[in-house]
């Protein structure tokens, strides 16, 4: 399976925007990019996917490379309920597996 | 409306006790998943169910764990000869359909073997 890579953890101030990254270099063409968010003693919730264009919702933007090699979840103005482990995982709409496999996230931390 | 609920939301119990987790999905959701959270890691999958039947178990770590859904709806995950190492937080997911569908997941039950 594809892998993603993700930073273990970053900061931001409350009402700034937060750009996290995620490399997943060996990405197939029917791999979609999709991110759950998991806050404190919560289950995990979906943030937002998308295949090879930009996507905009009500929680966030996915910025995806050309390449499709990278992609950015961008909160545009981080509150502190904000702060939650992002997790980036590809799924293939192809594939055998209907499963989620989550990697160790990028735990993110807002500064009031 | 409701999202997918799990009881107990705790459980302690002891080595070598048998437990089962229950799952209440979102009304009218065919897949429902089975997720184990250690400690500091994201969740790892177990079982995936696809109406009634099993369509994935190839997560179950071994003969110990097993799963049901004889209705398609509710789901119960249960464990045998509880070991320590089986504490973690169960997570149960369900989505529309199954593929790539969004998963919408449940609070989870804190399983603490003593």
């Amino acid at each position: 399976d594809a892998k993603t890579t993700q930073p273990n953890s970053m900061e931001s101030n409350e009402e700034e925007p937060v750009h996290l990254p995620c490399n997943h270099s060996t990405i197939s063409g029917t791999d979609y990019i999709h991110w759950y968010r998991q806050l404190p003693s919560q289950g995990p919730e979906y943030v937002i996917h998308g295949l090879t264009s930009n996507v905009n919702n009500r929680m966030a933007s996915l910025a995806i490379a050309e390449d499709r090699k990278s992609s950015t979840l961008i909160l545009h103005r981080a509150t502190l309920r904000d702060a939650a482990v992002y997790y980036c995982i590809l799924r293939d709409v192809v594939g055998a597996g209907n499963m989620l496999t989550f990697g160790g996230g990028t735990r993110l931390m807002v500064k009031p | 409306g409701a999202g997918v609920s799990q009881t107990p939301s705790n459980k302690v119990t002891e080595k070598g006790k048998y437990v089962e987790l229950r799952c209440d999905p979102i009304s009218g959701h065919t897949a429902l998943y089975w997720y184990r959270q250690s400690l500091g890691q994201g969740p790892e999958f177990l079982i995936y169910f696809q109406g009634t039947g099993a369509a994935d178990d190839s997560g179950l770590p071994n003969d110990r764990f097993f799963a049901v859904r004889p209705e398609g709806s509710v789901s119960t995950l249960k464990i045998q000869r509880t070991e320590r190492g089986d504490s973690a937080v169960y997570l149960c997911a369900s989505s529309l359909q199954s593929g790539i569908d969004t998963q919408y997941f449940g609070p989870g039950t804190r399983l603490t073997v003593l």
